[in-house]
């Protein structure tokens, strides 16, 4: 079956640097792979999509990669700052009963410190 | 892009009584889901509620146990029926507007089970 791994644990960096998150997928050949934000208490926000024929995309600090042979994309946030702190998810298209539908990672959570 | 509110935000229920969830949209879209998110974990599908036609449930949701509604192009309920505390959890619905990719979610509805 189709399978969606992010890192559990949580990503610690220091204001300034570049986080970097890893979402690898097993059983799938998706045509596009999303990101999303969430933060404590609230529902999930798109953040960027990619496509299988796009090796990188970006959006002011953040860039997202997408290797459909290691079946990895990889979400760099550059110069980060204590807001970008959240967890992002990345989500892969499914199919359903007739319909498209998304399929969602566990989520690593960031923290940025000061 | 799309607004999309939830009602209630919160509820603390008895065991074996149910709860019916509201969600409410800023445009009229096609595609609706609900998910749910236990604590930790990752969105989970429940069911893609589309307008004229029945709920498609995912693999382990059943419609006694979440029953849904699609009354029209901007509204749709979630009921969870005879709670347990297993159904303790975060509920969110969400929405796929037309020729997007992408999902916009509610903030969630969390709901405890005592």
């Amino acid at each position: 079956s189709q399978k969606i791994e992010q890192n559990s644990e949580a990503l610690n960096i220091q204001e300034g640097k570049t986080a970097t998150l890893t979402c690898n997928y097993t059983n799938y050949s998706p045509a596009y792979l999303q990101w999303y934000r969430q933060d404590p208490g609230r529902g999930p926000v798109f953040l960027l999509l990619i496509r299988e024929n796009e090796k990188e995309k970006r959006k002011e600090r953040l860039k997202v990669t997408f290797d459909t042979t290691l079946k990895q994309s990889l979400f760099h946030i550059t110069a980060s700052q204590p807001a970008d702190s959240a967890t992002y998810l990345c989500a892969l298209p499914g199919f359903s009963g007739g319909y498209n539908k998304l399929i969602f990672g566990a989520g690593t959570r960031l923290a940025v410190h000061p | 892009s799309a607004v999309i509110s939830q009602k209630p935000s919160r509820d603390i229920c008895q065991r074996g009584t149910s709860l019916t969830i509201q969600c409410q949209v800023d445009s009229q879209v096609t595609m609706m889901f609900w998910y749910r998110q236990q604590p930790g974990q990752s969105l989970t599908l429940i069911a893609t509620a589309n307008q004229g036609s029945e709920a498609t449930y995912e693999s382990g949701f059943v419609i006694d146990k979440f029953p849904i509604s699609r009354p029209n192009l901007t509204f749709s309920t979630l009921t969870v029926s005879n709670m347990s505390p297993e159904d303790s959890s975060i509920y969110l619905c969400s929405v796929e507007p037309k020729l997007q990719e992408t999902q916009y979610f509610g903030p969630g509805t969390r709901l405890l089970v005592l």
